[in-house]
């Protein structure tokens, strides 16, 4: 069963560019997190989709957006790119949303390394 | 809200010394607790996780945790560190509608 797949792996951009990222969750499941990871901070919550529709939103700029496909497959987009956005992103799908009345585990991608100059 | 605090940014023991890593959490209810572990390169991978029932939770990789409510712990313990436990661990807490994750412990083992 294939794990988590995010793409690109690492990335470089400059000040005022967009990036986008992408993941592909496990086979049947059907919510989709993403966590900012940075030294010292740990992972911060981003959002979480499930079945297409955005269940909750981290303390983030609305630079920072996403989506869900029909296929659960997921897309971060980040706007207006600036240095403090330089960061290792990290998906995670579970079967159900995350949650006190979930207590399923989250599945991890390696990551996607977003470097800003 | 939730809240995870772990203690110790980087921790450093011998090889075949005992391993503790800390973590203590804010929860007026009942918490769903979890230990996950990162790899050089990877990503993070669910080493045990507390739900109800038994305190003492094992893991994989001859990991353990115990759930402590009055002192809202819930450390993470291995009783002989090995090379390849070199790695980053990260508690977390299941708040309403999200995972919320402590920041993190560097777990460094010394020859």
């Amino acid at each position: 069963k294939a794990g988590v797949t995010q793409t690109p792996r690492y990335l470089i951009k400059t000040r005022g560019q967009q990036v986008t990222l992408s993941c592909s969750p496990i086979s049947g499941h059907r919510s989709v997190s993403w966590y900012q990871q940075t030294p010292g901070q740990g992972l911060q919550f981003l959002f979480e989709y499930f079945s297409e529709t955005q269940r909750n939103k981290g303390n983030f700029p609305g630079r920072f957006s996403g989506r869900q496909f029909s296929n659960s497959r997921s897309e971060m987009n980040v706007s207006t790119l600036e240095l403090g956005d330089s960061a290792l992103y990290l998906c995670a799908s579970s079967l159900a949303p995350s949650g006190s009345s979930n207590t399923g585990e989250l599945f991890f991608g390696e990551g996607s390394r977003l470097t800003v100059l | 809200a939730q809240s995870v605090t772990q203690l110790g940014s980087h921790v450093s023991v011998s090889e075949g010394a005992l391993v503790l890593l800390r973590c203590n959490y804010s929860s007026s209810v009942p918490p769903y607790l979890f230990w996950y572990v990162q790899y050089p390169n990877q990503g993070l991978q669910l080493l045990l996780k507390y739900t109800t029932g038994a305190t003492l939770v094992k893991g994989i990789n001859g990991f353990e945790a115990e759930f402590k409510k009055s002192e809202t712990s819930f450390h993470l313990t291995k009783p002989s560190a090995h090379m390849s436990d070199a790695a980053e661990y990260f508690c977390a807490v299941s708040d309403n509608d999200k995972i919320i994750f402590g920041k993190g412990t560097r777990l460094h083992i010394l020859p």
